[in-house]
């Protein structure tokens, strides 16, 4: 079975300070991570992806992400927050196996001028 | 080029009626999925088609609900004898290959059931 919990639905944070969006997996496989960042009235895109390899992933827009297995930890991380990076963002896991992709509850950033 | 379509992008309803829901994958992927995404929620998961077959309908709620892709692009999700808990967003995803490691979302379709 898998799952993810996003901890933390609202993030708030200063524009040019660190954006921390914490995602935490459960999977009895080895997964397949991502974060996608949904606009208001528009589709999910796809900001970046682990699949395997190099556990430092970066996506685009300036994010990156680390898949810490022991920490089985997906956090999604920006140096500077930018006016623009404001959005919902969302944790998803699947498998090399599998069809499914797990959702989690989603993190709404909000920038702060 | 084109991305994943769903149409329409708003459906409103009254219970009990039936509706459809359509998506339009981008052309030449041939795996599809359908999500639910009610408020305050993440992406559900419903169905996922390779090719013209549903490969895995698990997250289907209830058999009101029912998806085809007769032709291995364009899909409908058919929802019979709506009902207020089906108000949700729908989403279309799309992949060009059977790994699935990259889904391509459409904008989704908001049904709302009155």
């Amino acid at each position: 079975a898998q799952s993810v919990t996003q901890l933390g639905s609202h993030v708030s944070v200063s524009e040019g300070a660190l954006v921390l969006l914490r995602c935490n997996y459960s999977s009895s496989v080895p997964p397949y991570l991502f974060w996608y960042v949904q606009y208001p009235n528009q589709g999910l895109q796809l900001l970046l992806k682990y699949t395997t390899g190099a556990t430092l992933v970066k996506g685009i827009n300036g994010f990156e992400a680390e898949f810490k297995k022991s920490e089985t930890s997906f956090h999604l991380t920006k140096p500077s927050a930018h006016m623009s990076d404001a959005a919902e963002y969302f944790c998803a896991v699947n498998s090399n196996t599998g069809n499914q992709f797990y959702f989690g509850t989603g993190t709404s950033l909000t920038v702060i001028p | 080029g084109a991305g994943v379509s769903q149409t329409p992008s708003n459906k409103v309803t009254e219970k009990g009626k039936y509706v459809e829901l359509r998506c339009d994958p981008i052309s030449g992927h041939t795996a599809l999925y359908w999500y639910r995404q009610s408020l305050g929620q993440g992406p559900e998961f419903l169905i996922y088609f390779q090719g013209t077959g549903a490969a895995d309908d698990s997250g289907l709620p209830n058999d009101r609900f029912f998806a085809v892709r007769p032709e291995g692009s364009v899909s409908t999700l058919k929802i019979q004898r709506t009902e207020r808990g089906d108000s949700a967003m729908y989403l279309c995803a799309s992949s060009p290959t059977s790994v699935p490691d990259t889904q391509y979302f459409g904008p989704g379709t908001r049904l709302t059931v009155l």
